[in-house]
């Protein structure tokens, strides 16, 4: 069984510049959602992909936004990256609406995202 | 809106000694809670969820409606303990609201 993979793992970025994060979901795995983890924070939810459509979305600005694919991978993309989008991105996936659904969330490494 | 909060940012516990991490949650629904660990350098994985009213690693929460909390409790803490320690509300279908974390250190 594969789990979560997020790629980069870090990437350093300046103000003003357009980020993508890719991640993988676990096998078996048909949700995907992204959470930002600022430093000393926990994570904070952004946003869930479910079938190839946002499916709930948290407090955070039309800039962020993101994409489900047919194998339920997914992108996150940021535009016009401010200082504080500084932060360890996470990914974390889901087997929602299936028998082995446990409401847990399997989670990858992030990508700590530097904005300079 | 659903809040979560984690008092203490550190704590430390003697090895053998008992171990409570207090939660603290505001949600005007039906709650579902979760404790999330970190041990070092592994990833964000599910302690524990209150719906399970199971013990995980000698682990264990009890829901209190009437006092809002969650808190994570051991009698005898290990040092395999020692980790990042995030208590979790849900909002419907596994999206997650995390407080602050607490980061537990067991003294040998």
């Amino acid at each position: 069984e594969t789990g979560v993979t997020q790629s980069p793992t870090h990437l350093i970025k300046t103000r003003g510049q357009q980020v993508t994060l890719r991640c993988s979901s676990q096998s078996g795995h048909n949700t995907v959602s992204w959470y930002q983890q600022a430093l000393g924070q926990g994570p904070q939810f952004i946003f869930q992909y479910y079938r190839e459509e946002e499916n709930g979305r948290g407090n955070f600005p039309p800039r962020f936004s993101g994409l489900q694919f047919p194998n339920y991978s997914s992108e996150l993309n940021v535009n016009a990256l401010e200082l504080d989008d500084s932060a360890l991105y996470l990914c974390a996936s889901s087997p929602m609406g299936r028998t082995e659904n446990t409401g847990e969330l399997f989670f990858g490494e992030g990508s700590r995202l530097t904005v300079l | 809106a659903q809040r979560v909060t984690q008092p203490e940012k550190l704590l430390s516990v003697f090895k053998g000694a008992p171990v409570e991490l207090k939660c603290n949650y505001s949600y005007s629904g039906s709650p579902e809670l979760f404790w999330y660990v970190q041990y070092s350098r592994q990833r964000l994985q599910l302690l524990l969820r209150h719906i399970s009213r199971e013990s995980i690693k000698g682990f264990t929460a009890d829901l209190n409606k009437g006092e809002t909390s969650f808190h994570l409790k051991k009698p005898f803490a290990q040092e395999e303990d020692s980790a990042m320690y995030y208590c979790a509300l849900g909002f419907g279908n596994e999206k997650l609201t995390f407080g602050t974390g607490t980061r537990l250190t067991i003294i040998p």
